[in-house]
């Protein structure tokens, strides 16, 4: 399934599916890009990044999609699990002087 | 060991109260943060410090008082709580200055009677 985190959408998928969250970031000139995983009762922790001179990188299980002519970045989940249910917040930074937070995008996983 | 701990977890108070949430972090960084988070779950940043120097000072009422004593501490003090303070507040930390992968607390939850 997928979604676009500028409110606080949720994102319901089945267990095993593949999950993509979507976040269009504001400033065409941000660097450099992170998500964060938010669980309940948790502080948001780093899954993963990507810098402005990349399209694609990929981690464990999770891949990041940017594409700067339309300012959107992507985060794939594979085989999504019980554990990945969470807030997924994307950040961005200029310059590593200013940086942004999205407003988040509730993912839901289905068992 | 805990990376990022902040005291109190929960915090409930009257309005009009002063009260103080610390913040320490054994990384060995050199910023630290304050966010403030809604029931919306949006995160917004209220402070930053580098090396005990202030360098983000976002919009936010002048009751709220951020002190570092040290690189591995920052702590938040507001003064004269009101309603619309209840919220979650969290401390962060990182290695080098703004936008750098940060580690975050679990939180302070505020509730303002």
């Amino acid at each position: 399934g997928e979604s676009v985190g500028l409110h606080l959408p949720t994102l319901s998928v089945q267990e095993g599916d593949n999950s993509i969250i979507n976040c269009a970031y504001s400033n065409s000139a941000s660097d450099y890009f992170i998500w964060y995983k938010q669980e309940s009762g948790k502080g948001p922790q780093f899954i993963i990044d990507i810098r402005s001179n990349m399209d694609k990188r990929q981690g464990q299980r999770v891949t990041v999609l940017l594409n700067k002519t339309v300012k959107h970045l992507s985060l794939q989940i594979a085989a999504t699990q019980p554990g990945d249910s969470a807030v997924y917040f994307c950040a961005e930074t200029y310059n590593f002087n200013k940086f942004y937070f999205g407003s988040g995008t509730k993912l839901n996983v289905k068992p | 060991d805990t990376a990022v701990s902040q005291t109190p977890k929960y915090l409930v108070t009257q309005m009009g109260n002063d009260k103080s949430i610390k913040c320490e972090q054994n990384l060995g960084h050199d910023t630290m943060y304050w966010y403030k988070q809604d029931s919306k779950k949006f995160l917004k940043i209220m402070f930053s410090y580098n090396n005990k120097e202030l360098i983000i000072n976002e919009t936010v009422p002048n009751r709220f008082s951020p002190k570092s004593p040290d690189k591995a501490h920052l702590n938040l003090h507001i003064n004269s709580l009101e309603l619309g303070d209840s919220a979650v507040y969290f401390c962060a930390s990182s290695q080098g200055r703004n936008g750098a992968p940060q580690h975050f607390g679990d939180g302070t939850r505020l509730s303002i009677l």
